[in-house]
């Protein structure tokens, strides 16, 4: 069975300030892991995803995540954070192509002037 | 590209009727799955269908909900009887049918009220 752990669900930061959220999985199996945002009644927004390879990666709006084994987390961070991130993002494991995505329960970000 | 498009984005329902939400995917993608999420939580899995079959239904109630996902048309969740405790929002998402795709496209979502 897989699972993932968003502790805390609401983080504040200043604008400009870097952004950390942090997410822990636990799968028997390699797991792939993503992280999308939800704006405000919209759907869900691929933000990065983790297969295979290269441990840290990079996706849109700056964000990026660092895929460690050892500490079976997947933290997203931002170097500094912009009002436009205020939203909620979800971090998801799944083992594979067509294989149903388990989620977190989220953390809300919000950033203060 | 049209995005995953699902309709209505509101639906409201009195105890007891029938809810139907509609789900098209992306233009090419062949793979749906459905999630529901419920206030203060993540999203849970539902059903995950391919053309005319259910691949995974492990997330289904087992009474009320069932799922369907034509070989023409969109993929349909229906809710029978609807109770205060189906009032969430239904997201669907689509992927390709390639080998090693990975990522789930998401829509907007139905947001479900019943009074």
């Amino acid at each position: 069975a897989q699972s993932v752990t968003q502790l805390g669900s609401h983080v504040s930061v200043s604008e400009g300030a870097l952004v950390l959220l942090r997410c822990n999985y636990s799968s028997s199996v390699p797991p792939y892991l993503f992280w999308y945002v939800q704006y405000p009644n919209q759907g869900l927004q691929l933000l990065l995803k983790y297969t295979t390879g290269a441990t840290l990666v990079k996706g849109i709006n700056g964000f990026e995540a660092e895929f460690k084994k050892s500490e079976t987390s997947f933290h997203l961070t931002k170097p500094s954070a912009h009002m436009s991130d205020a939203a909620e993002y979800f971090c998801a494991l799944n083992t594979g192509a067509n294989s149903k995505l388990t989620f977190g329960k989220g953390i809300t970000l919000s950033v203060r002037p | 590209n049209a995005g995953v498009m699902q309709n209505p984005r509101h639906l409201v329902r009195r105890r007891g009727q029938e809810a139907r939400l509609r789900c098209s995917p992306m233009k090419g993608h062949s793979h749906v799955y459905w999630y529901r999420q419920l206030p203060e939580e993540g999203l849970k899995f539902m059903v995950y269908l391919q053309k005319e079959n259910i691949i995974d239904e492990s997330g289904m109630p087992k009474e009320r909900f069932s799922a369907e996902f034509p070989k023409e048309g969109p993929s349909i969740l229906r809710i029978q009887q609807v109770v205060r405790g189906d009032s969430a929002a239904y997201f669907c998402a689509s992927s390709p049918l390639l080998a090693g795709t990975d990522t789930q496209y998401f829509g907007p979502g139905t947001r479900l009220t019943v009074l």
